[in-house]
């Protein structure tokens, strides 16, 4: 079964500054996509940035960028600029690819504060 | 496009009631999930259909937990008898199955919070 986790359950960054949140991943699959989804306080599920695991560059949006370490499994989201805006709680996601079955499992989140 | 409808927003019942939460995927969108958002469990999938049918419900907590799928446009998750551990945030989402070669990410409702006194 795939798990996904993340170790930061809460971290906190200045505004304009840079911030990196963590995520690894255990599966033995080797088609898959890699998610980072924002909740904001309204509770919105917002999807921030994608990354298929075929691809070998990393998926960039604006300021979200990500390191995708495909060997050691690891996908952290990368902030830059950071905006008061982007205060919310930050999800990292897994769905495999092909055939019947595209469960789409989450992490636990980190809450990610952006401070004036 | 109007995006993941959910209904009602919020719920408020009293234990051993019955609670029918509602879904309108997007139109288009052929897969949907129901999920579970708890302080201590984090995001749960609870089940998730293609094609209208179901795929997996093994995250389905007990049999006091039902879900349909009737059509491509219409989902329920239902809990009968309701108990105050079932409070929570509940979300639909939908997404396009893969569709020459295109993969598409899933699409989150606003949810629904239940609470169950």
């Amino acid at each position: 079964a795939q798990t996904v986790t993340q170790s930061q359950p809460e971290m906190s960054v200045q505004e304009a500054e840079t911030v990196t949140l963590s995520c690894t991943y255990d599966t033995s699959e080797n088609n898959y996509y890699l998610f980072w989804y924002k909740q904001p306080p309204s509770r919105q599920m917002i999807l921030v940035i994608r990354q298929e695991a075929y691809k070998q560059q990393n998926a960039t949006e604006n300021r979200f960028s990500v390191n995708f370490q495909k060997a050691a499994k690891s996908f952290s989201l990368k902030i830059s600029d950071s905006q008061l805006g982007d205060t919310a709680m930050y999800f990292c996601a897994f769905m495999k690819t092909g055939g019947a079955t595209n469960k789409l499992i989450f992490g636990t989140g980190t809450l990610l504060a952006v401070q004036p | 496009d109007a995006g993941v409808i959910q209904s009602p927003r919020h719920e408020v019942t009293e234990m051993g009631q019955e609670v029918t939460l509602r879904c309108k995927p997007i139109s288009g969108h052929n897969s949907l999930f129901w999920y579970r958002q708890t302080m201590m469990r984090g995001l749960e999938l609870l089940i998730y259909f293609n094609n209208n049918v179901p795929i997996d419900d093994s995250g389905m907590p007990e049999d006091r937990f039902s879900a349909k799928m009737p059509n491509a446009s219409f989902s329920t998750l239902k809990i009968q008898p309701s108990e105050p551990r079932d409070s929570a945030v509940y979300f639909c989402a939908s997404r396009r199955l893969r569709d020459r070669g295109i993969n598409t990410e899933a699409f989150f409702g606003q949810g629904t919070r239940l609470t169950v006194v």
